[in-house]
């Protein structure tokens, strides 16, 4: 079975420029997470797609971060524009429920905001 | 958002030793997760907590539900250097799953 992916691995950008991510998660999974992983720090939970409805999104800094889950499947994560402050790890993971049940992590997207 | 509190921060040990990191939090889950991070890599889960006073064990890994589910604790016997990683508990509440700052583990031959 594929597991979660998510491209770039690696991204550098300047502060005030814009940057998106991408994840495809596991067939099947109905919910989807984006988390903010700082280096040293847990995953800090940003959004929660369960299909293509938004079920949190309490912590996403809505000035500058956006996400959209098109159809239930793929999605983005998009910054505009990056502060120094967004340099972390940015990790997709979803989910078959979302209640009790694992999340499979892919294996982020550094982004380095310079 | 439910804050989890994980302690300690940072753990260094030497090959054999035993040690417990624990996982608190104000707020009651329907279920608590932990999962093992190593450099690079996504978090991985480890094990699923569901009722209040569960233990599990995983080989040299217990885990423990409290009994008003609230807290959990993660013990490792006889602890090796392939145990390195950073461990975090993900509580389960609602549709969310939030996770602690995690424990460093170094584990030294």
């Amino acid at each position: 079975e594929a597991g979660v992916a998510q491209s770039p691995r690696y991204k550098i950008i300047e502060k005030r420029q814009s940057v998106a991510f991408w994840c495809n998660p596991i067939s099947g999974h109905a919910t989807l997470y984006w988390y903010q992983q700082i280096l040293g720090q847990g995953p800090k939970l940003l959004i929660q797609f369960q299909n293509n409805g938004v079920v949190d999104d309490s912590q996403l800094p809505k000035d500058r971060f956006s996400a959209e889950r098109l159809k239930g499947v793929d999605s983005t994560l998009k910054i505009q524009p990056a502060k120094l402050e967004d340099s972390a790890v940015y990790l997709c993971a979803s989910s078959l429920v979302s209640m009790n049940t694992e999340a499979f992590f892919g294996q982020g997207t550094r982004l380095t905001v310079v | 958002t439910q804050l989890l509190e994980q302690s300690p921060q940072f753990l260094s040990i030497q090959e054999g030793e035993n040690l417990t990191v624990y996982c608190n939090s104000s707020s009651v889950f329907s279920s608590l997760q932990w999962y093992r991070q190593e450099p690079g890599e996504g978090p991985v889960l480890l094990v699923t907590v569901v009722t209040g006073g569960e233990v599990k064990k995983l080989k040299r890994l217990t885990f423990q539900f409290g009994d008003a589910r609230k807290d959990s604790s993660l013990h490792i016997t006889a602890a090796q250097p392939g145990d390195t990683g950073l461990y975090l508990c993900a509580g389960a509440s609602g549709y969310a799953l939030n996770f602690g700052k995690g424990t460093s583990l170094l584990v030294t031959p």
